[in-house]
C-alpha cells in the first residue's frame, strides 16, 4: 500500500555538525509534504513544509529538499544542537483531503 | 503553544473498563484526527472527522469509537479496554487545504491496560 518511509531508524551526529534525515515516499500524486519533530512524551511539532511545485524550502536552521523524480524528501539541520535530539517524521498529504500519511521515524541523537 | 488539549496525559486502567480520552481544540478547526502510536514508531490514523456529526474510520482498524457533537471536541471511547489497547493516542486538528502547516497535535494520552 501507500507509505512514506525513512531510510534510517537512528542517526547520531556531533553537536555543531549538519544533519540530514531522508525520506522516500511512494505516492507520486502527493503534493504537500511536512516534516515533524517529536520529543519524548510530546506530540509531533511542525518543522517545515513544502509543496510539490518547489524543490527546496528554507527555514531557521532547517532546509527541506524535494526530488519528485525519485520521490525523495530530505531534512537538513544546520549546526545541530542537543535540543534537536528527537524523532523526526516526514508526512505526505493524501488525496488533498487533509489526511496525512506518516512514515517511520528517524531518531536523531546529538552528541556533545 | 498548541491550542489542542488532551486529557488525561497518563492512564492506567484494568481490563474490561470503559474509558474516554478527551480532546479539545480552540482554533475552530473543522478537521480532527486520532492517531495511535507505539513508542518511537509511526503514527497510524484510527479515526477522523471533517466537521460536526461527521466521523470516519481511519487506515488502522480500531475497536474504539468517536463522536463529534461540537466543533471543538472530539472524544475517543473504548467500551472495554484490553491490554492490546496499550499505546499512545494522539489527537490532532487542521485547517488543511490552505497550506496551513498541516496538523496541530496534542501532547497525547499514554494508555496502559493491565
Amino acid at each position: 500500500g501507500e507509505s512514506v518511509g525513512l531510510h534510517l531508524p537512528t542517526l547520531s551526529v556531533q553537536e555543531g555538525d549538519n544533519s540530514i534525515i531522508n525520506c522516500a515516499y511512494s505516492n507520486s500524486a502527493s503534493d504537500y509534504f511536512i516534516w515533524y519533530k517529536q520529543e519524548s512524551g510530546k506530540g509531533p511539532q511542525f518543522i517545515i513544509d513544502i509543496r510539490s511545485n518547489m524543490d527546496k524550502r528554507q527555514g531557521q536552521r532547517v532546509t527541506v529538499l524535494l526530488n519528485k523524480t525519485v520521490k525523495h524528501l530530505s531534512l537538513q539541520i544546520a549546526a545541530t544542537q542537543p535540543g534537536d535530539s528527537a524523532v523526526y517524521f516526514c508526512a505526505e498529504e493524501k488525496n488533498q483531503g487533509g489526511k496525512l500519511i506518516f512514515g517511520q521515524g528517524t531518531e536523531l541523537s546529538v552528541k556533545p | 503553544e498548541a491550542d489542542i488539549y488532551q486529557t488525561p496525559r497518563y492512564l492506567v486502567i484494568g481490563t474490561g473498563k470503559k474509558i474516554t480520552l478527551e480532546c479539545s481544540q480552540t482554533m475552530g478547526h473543522d478537521k480532527m484526527y486520532w492517531y495511535q502510536q507505539d513508542p518511537g514508531m509511526e503514527l497510524h490514523l484510527i479515526h477522523y472527522s471533517y466537521g460536526v456529526n461527521s466521523t470516519e474510520k481511519g487506515d488502522l482498524s480500531s475497536e474504539s469509537t468517536v463522536s463529534r457533537i461540537r466543533t471543538e471536541h472530539f472524544p475517543l471511547t473504548l467500551e472495554s479496554a484490553r491490554p492490546s489497547h496499550t499505546s499512545q493516542y494522539l489527537c490532532a486538528s487542521s485547517e488543511f487545504g490552505t497550506g496551513n502547516r498541516g496538523y496541530t497535535f496534542g501532547s497525547g494520552t499514554r494508555l496502559t491496560v493491565v
